[in-house]
């Protein structure tokens, strides 16, 4: 398996622009999560699915940002419109049912900058 | 929600021993966890522990878990330069809170 799949890697935009992130989640996985990193408050959870449905979105910071999982291999988080404290990292990952060992596998992040 | 701490920096010169700690305020999870965070990656799974154990080793890698006073930590044997990253300790059963991580800079 190719692990959990994100894209872009790399997205410059403009303030006010519509953002989309994507992710395509290892096969098998029950659970996908957002989180968005930054230097000033870490690792944040935004949003996690369980078997594509919302299970808990309390992390999403405004309404401005929304997230559809509408199958069980791609999920996608939207900013709109961005503005520059969007600026960000922005991590999909993915686990198994179950605990411990069924560990979460993260994507390489994607890296927003809203100018 | 749960509140997980962690001290920010660590340097220590390469051959010596890392630790770093982490604190936290639901101790209702299963397991307790250590990822990895390398320059411009994302998160690796290192280690975890189940939360009615007290010690788990794993090659140069301890985990301690004290339950009484909430205290996770993790201490690195023989740090090597490939050691240096971003440490987070996560606390959680499906949903995982992360602490903001812990730099480590191994100086040769």
């Amino acid at each position: 398996d190719a692990g959990v799949i994100q894209s872009p890697r790399h997205e410059v935009t403009e303030m006010g622009q519509e953002v989309t992130l994507r992710c395509k989640p290892i096969s098998g996985h029950d659970y996908l999560f957002w989180y968005r990193q930054t230097m000033m408050r870490g690792l944040e959870l935004l949003i996690y699915f369980n078997n594509n449905v919302p299970i808990d979105d309390s992390g999403m910071p405004e309404d401005r940002f929304s997230a559809k999982m509408p199958n069980a291999s791609f999920s996608t988080l939207k900013i709109q419109p961005s503005e520059p404290r969007d600026s960000a990292v922005y991590f999909c990952a993915s686990r198994p049912s179950g605990t411990g060992d069924s560990e979460a596998f993260f994507g390489q992040g994607t890296r927003l900058t809203v100018v | 929600g749960e509140d997980v701490e962690q001290s920010l920096f660590l340097s220590v010169r390469e051959g010596d021993s890392s630790v770093i700690n982490c604190t936290y305020t639901d101790s209702s999870s299963t397991y307790l966890y250590w990822y990895k965070q390398e320059p411009g990656a994302g998160l690796q799974l290192l280690t975890y522990i189940f939360s009615n154990m007290d010690m788990k080793q794993d090659q140069r890698l301890t985990v301690l878990l004290n339950k009484k006073d909430k205290h996770l930590s993790l201490r690195i044997a023989d740090t090597q330069t490939g050691d240096s990253a971003i440490y987070f300790c996560a606390i959680g059963d499906n949903r995982l809170a992360f602490g903001k991580g812990n730099q480590v800079v191994v100086i040769p």
